[in-house]
């Protein structure tokens, strides 16, 4: 059973940094790209980032160009988002969700059951 | 302002059919498959349609179509425990960047 479990989350005051990790299992991780996804309080699904099965293709929301960044370490099974300057706005529920394919325009499934990033003084 | 256009919200009665669309581009919808993802109550997101392809475990009530720079979520024989948001999503080549509808609340009356 494909499973993929974030950890990280948690308050952080505006200006500082966190890393998010998601743990797979269940599938051959380094054969199918990544992508995060939030959700801010009442908000909708936002795309924040994704990464290719080999690691080797990036790709960002203008939101969080050059604050964030996306990588996976396949020997560990395990995708990271280390996010930097945070703000306010980057509040939200952040999801990890598996892509169908190696690439990173092939749509989802599954997803991840979230961590709670709070940004706030 | 999302790049992809829902319906805000949708309603039906219990065994009714119902379609919930998404529309965008050539850049998005135009050139790759759609994925269709269900949120109850803001819990994690489900996939219950890619491109016109059902995941394991998502009943054959759901199938999902597109036309063009259109594509629909059609839900055959709705049941309560439909009632959720529902979100497309696809890949955007001009934007290099992954884009989602603002979600359709769909309530079975």
């Amino acid at each position: 059973e494909v499973q993929l479990v974030e950890s990280g989350g948690g308050l952080v005051q505006p200006g500082g940094s966190l890393r998010l990790s998601c743990a797979a299992s269940g599938f051959t991780f380094s054969s199918y790209a990544m992508s995060w996804v939030r959700q801010a309080p009442g908000k909708g699904l936002e795309w924040v980032s994704a990464i290719s099965g080999s690691g080797g293709s990036t790709y960002y929301a203008d939101s969080v160009k050059g604050r964030f960044t996306i990588s996976r370490d396949n020997s560990k099974n395990t995708l990271y988002l280390q996010m930097n300057s945070l703000r306010a706005e980057d509040t939200a529920v952040y999801y990890c969700a598996k892509a169908l394919g190696a690439t990173v325009t092939t749509e989802f499934d599954p997803w991840g059951q979230g961590t709670l990033v709070t940004v706030s003084s | 302002q999302s790049a992809l256009t829902q319906e805000a919200s949708v309603s039906g009665t219990v065994g009714q059919k119902v379609t919930l669309s998404c529309t965008g581009n050539s850049n998005n919808i135009g050139s790759y498959a759609v994925g269709w993802y269900q949120q109850i109550s803001h819990g994690a997101p489900k996939t219950v349609m890619f491109g016109n392809s059902l995941p394991s475990g998502i009943p054959d009530r759901f199938s999902g179509s597109k036309s063009g720079t259109t594509a629909s979520l059609t839900i055959s024989g709705l049941q309560p425990e439909d009632e959720a948001d529902y979100y497309c999503s696809t890949w955007d080549y001009s934007l290099s960047a992954r884009v989602f509808g603002g979600g359709t609340k769909l309530t079975v009356l």
